[in-house]
């Protein structure tokens, strides 16, 4: 069954910190994957999109690696601010245009 | 604003009232997509459309839900005699016609609440 996996659930970390949370897919066949950004009340934003050949993909203070062979990706985000305070969504694409959502990691910034 | 657009925002109804969700895309995007989102979840997949044709149809889009794109640009989508289970966020996502992820863009959300 293709499933993506997130972890935590939930985070929560003082501003200024870093984090890194983590997302285990088993999707074949697997063509890519993102993770997005969705705020409370909104539609997700991509943040990072890489291909089985892209091990690591940066986007400002968001940093995504990719291991295709363990299926594993990380999001590590870096000096946090407060409007970090979002839900992450780790999503993965199959060989059609499906995509598959994991449950998100809802992460807590303050002050 | 030229990103996906969705109204209304935010629907009440009473159960076993219809609704109707419309969705306008990023222009040129051929296709388009609807999620449904419950709370604590990540979006589930319900059907996508190929310019006006519906390619794909969800396990999860009974026969209570009908979605239409008639002429290629914005989408319908129109759940039938509501039940309290409906509750969800509807997202619509658009992706361009040549694109090496198939990048999905989204929109707001209609939030609705079925009481």
């Amino acid at each position: 069954k293709n499933q993506v996996e997130q972890s935590p659930q939930s985070l929560i970390i003082l501003e200024g910190k870093n984090c890194t949370l983590q997302c285990n897919y088993t999707v074949s066949p697997f063509s890519n994957l993102r993770w997005y950004k969705q705020d409370t009340g909104r539609g997700p934003v991509s943040l990072t999109i890489m291909t089985f050949s892209e091990n690591t993909k940066s986007n400002g203070r968001y940093t995504a690696t990719l291991d295709a062979d363990t299926k594993q990706s990380s999001l590590h985000i870096t000096a946090s601010q407060l409007s970090d305070s979002a839900s992450y969504i780790c999503v993965v694409g199959g060989a059609t245009n499906k995509l598959i959502f994991g449950t998100g990691t809802l992460l807590a910034v303050q002050p | 604003d030229t990103g996906v657009s969705q109204d209304p925002r935010h629907k009440i109804t009473k159960r076993g009232q219809n609704v109707t969700f419309r969705c306008d895309p990023i222009s040129e995007h051929n296709r388009l997509y609807w999620y449904r989102q419950t709370l604590g979840q990540g979006p589930e997949f319900l059907t996508y459309f190929q310019n006006e044709a519906q390619l794909e149809k969800s396990r999860l889009l009974s026969d209570r839900f009908s979605a239409e794109r008639p002429k290629g640009s914005f989408s319908t989508l129109e759940i039938q005699r509501t039940e309290q289970g409906d509750s969800a966020m509807y997202l619509c996502a658009s992706s361009p016609r040549l694109d090496r992820y198939n990048e999905q863009f989204f929109g707001p959300g209609t939030r609705l609440t079925v009481l």
